[in-house]
């Protein structure tokens, strides 16, 4: 059973402070993903990684970082937290080489900058 | 740029009733996928389609998907208060998938 699993459920960050969102997954999957969750607009892709060291940025990158050290880990940077950075944030895994490249999600983690 | 539109965006229904969610998009996309959120949870895959004409069905749950049409829908046959939720439909660009608004199921007894 894949798991992946997010380090907070619930953080509360002061502007300007830089924020670390770990993600882990324990099923050796190749490709790991950053989302933002907003009501009325979906998940957004934030940035993904397809491998160790490699990241490509998805559709709104701006004001955030990532890394990706290990396979198995994931981490979404914020470098100076701000308030419309409040959001829902998900990872997500997936294998690089199974035919439907289904996405498995975390629990998410309930950022709020006050 | 794939882009996904789901409607209804907000949906009541009593149980028993049939309904279907829509969900298009804009250009050629991979796959499609459905994911169902259950409040303050994560999202969990429901059905993934991968080539036209292809139809799946789990319980009271069915997805088709018409490529031609750029066109997924999920149905629901004789709906319970248990599948009310959020139901995501998404495209893919592999890796990458992008996301519809969601729709927010409410099925009332």
């Amino acid at each position: 059973d894949v798991k992946v699993t997010q380090s907070s459920r619930y953080l509360v960050k002061r502007t300007g402070e830089k924020v670390f969102l770990e993600c882990v997954q324990d099923m050796d999957h190749e490709n790991m993903f950053w989302y933002r969750q907003d009501p009325g607009l979906g998940l957004r892709l934030i940035y993904f990684s397809y491998d160790v060291k490699m990241k490509e940025k998805g559709d709104i990158p701006e004001g955030y970082s990532v890394s990706r050290e290990k396979k198995e880990r994931f981490s979404l940077i914020l470098e100076s937290a701000s308030t419309n950075q409040t959001s829902m944030y998900l990872c997500a895994s997936s294998l690089r080489d199974k035919a439907t490249y289904e996405q498995y999600f975390g629990p998410g983690t309930r950022l709020t900058v006050t | 740029e794939l882009k996904v539109e789901q409607n209804p965006l907000f949906l009541s229904m009593q149980e028993g009733k049939n309904y279907t969610i829509y969900c298009n998009y804009s250009t050629t996309s991979d796959r499609l996928y459905w994911y169902r959120q259950d409040p303050g949870k994560s999202l969990e895959s429901l059905f993934v389609l991968l080539s036209n004409g292809a139809v799946k069905q789990e319980g009271r749950l069915m997805a088709s998907l018409d490529t031609k049409a750029r066109l997924s829908t999920l149905h629901i046959t004789a709906a319970v208060h248990d599948l009310s939720a959020t139901y995501f439909c998404a495209g893919s660009v592999l890796p990458k998938l992008v996301f519809g608004q969601g729709t927010r199921l409410t099925i009332n007894p």
